[in-house]
């Protein structure tokens, strides 16, 4: 089955550690997003990539980076400089560049502070 | 003003009820708009697409009304399952998906 896997489901973080989330897709998608999602609150951008080798920060990249070496992969890295990580992460991907398409999402990784 | 609004509220209807709920977005050029929803605690998934023309899959109904710059989602005969948090999406242009807007959602509970 086609889809868009994101691992691990959940994610503990000490203070000064960066932490990695895997996002891989099998759908032949050009685009790739990750959310960050708080309770209560709606899906924020915190990267997107269109094509390989080529990401662009979204609402929210302070403290977040990420790779894009390959087209079925879209790390996400939350490195000490994000103060507050913990919340809902998503990762999602469409085949539309412009958005015109809907988007697909895995389902999701939590990540909270020790 | 946001960029997409919905009321959060939550809606608590009963079961067999008539729903619907609208969203507002704030870009005259928005040119696509979709409907997902969302369980506690999962990942959003996509409902529908929102057409120009409005659509309809089963119970429930989609429209997009651009003068006013709103799209809506009627829920029919709602049931148990139906209970959830609906989000609505704008687009805006071609080039860019920062200009993809996700609404902060609205809550939907539907009692027996």
């Amino acid at each position: 089955d086609g889809g868009i896997t994101q691992s691990p489901k959940y994610l503990f973080r000490k203070e000064g550690q960066n932490v990695t989330l895997s996002c891989e897709q099998n759908l032949n998608h050009d685009a790739m997003y990750w959310y960050r999602q708080d309770p209560g609150q709606g899906l924020r951008l915190i990267y997107y990539s269109q094509i390989v080798n080529d990401f662009q920060k979204g609402d929210i990249a302070e403290g977040y980076s990420v790779s894009r070496e390959k087209k079925e992969s879209f790390p996400l890295t939350v490195t000490s400089a994000q103060k507050n990580p913990t919340a809902f992460y998503l990762c999602a991907s469409s085949q539309d560049r412009g958005g015109s398409q809907p988007q697909h999402f895995g389902d999701g990784t939590r990540l909270s502070i020790l | 003003r946001k960029e997409v609004e919905q009321d959060p509220g939550p809606f608590n209807v009963p079961e067999g009820a008539t729903v619907a709920f609208n969203c507002t977005y704030s870009n005259s050029a928005s040119q696509s708009f979709f409907w997902y929803r969302q369980d506690c605690r999962k990942e959003p998934k996509l409902l529908m697409s929102v057409y120009s023309s409005g659509n309809e899959d089963g119970r429930f109904t989609a429209q997009l009304n651009r003068a006013s710059q709103y799209i809506s989602l009627l829920i029919r005969d709602s049931k148990l399952s139906d209970s959830a948090t609906y989000l609505c999406v704008v687009t805006a242009g071609y080039s860019s998906a920062s200009k993809i807007i996700f609404g902060s959602g609205t809550r939907l509970s539907i009692r027996p």
